[in-house]
Parts: structure tokens; C-alpha cells; sequence
């Protein structure tokens, strides 16, 4: 089972700033990753596949990169409603696993 | 545009079956693009598979659960479900289902990423 870890399990940014979230693998998933945004009470939310491609509807201030084992989901002008738990998932490898998530805080 | 639910009680007994229903609506369940999973979180804490079922019928599950894990798919109702036998207090969890998309690329194919979930549901084990 591919392990996952995701850094910094808490991050804090001020309005406008730039968020950026680390995910990586124990062994390469090729491009094969997805991110997903969990709001408080709610349940996950698709925002990347494939390590850069949004989801339907997600704004253009997510971003993903990456490749092989070392992947990033870069929030710019990071606003109010982007406080959440962010999650990494591999598919490249069955079964797909998740890392721990990142806690984006805004300042 | 697909949406899942999940329903089923809120409180079960220890050592009894937790037993919980997704319906799908807004699309086939039928379709080998897709596969359907259940998901767990227990409160604050990260997410855990816990089984999938395929458009075939063959399902997998979290060895994590030993054989606890039973995942059925009804066709004709647009649903699937899931049985976890002898809970404990530790199967509390948010439960949720999710479609997952069957990816290919380059010749290969994945059972890939995971859109839309349903809202989710609290089941707390306690007497």
C-alpha cells in the first residue's frame, strides 16, 4: 500500500496570500493523484485529478503540479471561504490511499 | 448531474450490524466507467476505505475489516449498500459513498478519483 504524507498538517495564510500544500508518495504514482477540500460539516469535495486538471467549477485560483512522488496544490489569493482540510489521494497503485490532510487556517 | 445519499440509522448496539443504503439519482449505476465506494471518518480524524463494489458485482474490501465488510448493489433501485458486522464504539464514524471514475490512459486503467460524494451520515455505536 502506497503511503501518502501530506505537510504541513497546518498551514495559516492571510487573505490574499498564497497557500501551498505539500503531498508525497512512498514510491511514484506517475501523475496519478487527486486533491479534495473538506469544509467543516461537509464532506469531501473533487478539486484536482489527474495531478493538474480541476474539477467542474473549482475557480482558477487552485492549482496543482507535480510528478513521480512529489506533488503540490497551490491556492493563490486565498480567500475566506478556502478555510478547509485538504486531502491527497494516489490511484495509481489499488488501493487508492489518502494522506492525513493539511488544515488551511486563514490569519 | 449525479448526487448520492445515504441513509440509515443514526445509533447502533455494539456487537450488532451497521447497516446503511446510498442512492444514487441523476445517473446509471449500471455503467463501466464507474464504481462505487463507501468511505468512513471518524470524527476529526482522516478518511478510511472501506470497500468498493464494480459495475460486475465484484467487491473489495479494507482487509483492515476483516470480513466484517459486506457491499451489495440493487440496479433496479439505483443503490447500493453496505453491512458492517460486530461494531464497536471504534466503527463510529461520518459514513459516506462515493462514485469513483474508471480512468484509462496509455492502455492502462485505473479505478481512479473519486466524484460526487454523498453528504454523509453520523452512525455512533453505543448502547
Amino acid at each position: 500500500e502506497i503511503l501518502m504524507t501530506q505537510s504541513p498538517a497546518t498551514l495559516s495564510v492571510s487573505p490574499g496570500e498564497r497557500a501551498t500544500l505539500s503531498c508525497r508518495a512512498s514510491q511514484s504514482v506517475n501523475n496519478n493523484l487527486a486533491w479534495y477540500q473538506q469544509k467543516p460539516g461537509q464532506a469531501p469535495r473533487l478539486l484536482i485529478y489527474g495531478t493538474s486538471t480541476r474539477a467542474t467549477g473549482v475557480p482558477a485560483r487552485f492549482s496543482g503540479s507535480g510528478s513521480g512522488a512529489e506533488f503540490t496544490l497551490t491556492i493563490t489569493s486565498l480567500q475566506s471561504e478556502d478555510s478547509a482540510v485538504y486531502y491527497c489521494q494516489q490511484y495509481n497503485n489499488w488501493p487508492q490511499t489518502f494522506g492525513q490532510g493539511t488544515q488551511v487556517e486563514i490569519k | 448531474q449525479v448526487q448520492l445519499q445515504e441513509s440509515g440509522p443514526g445509533l447502533v448496539k455494539p456487537s450488532q450490524t451497521l447497516s446503511l443504503t446510498c442512492t444514487v439519482s441523476g445517473g446509471s449505476i449500471s455503467s463501466g466507467d464507474y464504481y462505487w465506494i463507501w468511505i468512513r471518518q471518524p470524527p476529526g480524524k482522516g478518511l478510511e476505505w472501506i470497500g468498493y463494489i464494480f459495475y460486475n458485482g465484484n467487491t473489495y474490501h479494507n482487509p483492515s475489516l476483516k470480513s466484517r465488510v459486506s457491499i451489495s448493489v440493487d440496479t433496479s433501485k439505483t443503490q447500493f449498500s453496505l453491512n458492517l458486522s460486530s461494531v464497536t464504539a471504534a466503527d463510529t464514524a461520518f459514513y459516506y459513498c462515493a462514485r469513483g471514475r474508471r480512468y484509462c490512459s496509455g492502455g492502462t486503467c485505473y479505478w481512479a478519483w473519486f466524484d460526487p460524494w454523498g453528504q454523509g451520515t453520523l452512525v455512533t455505536v453505543s448502547s
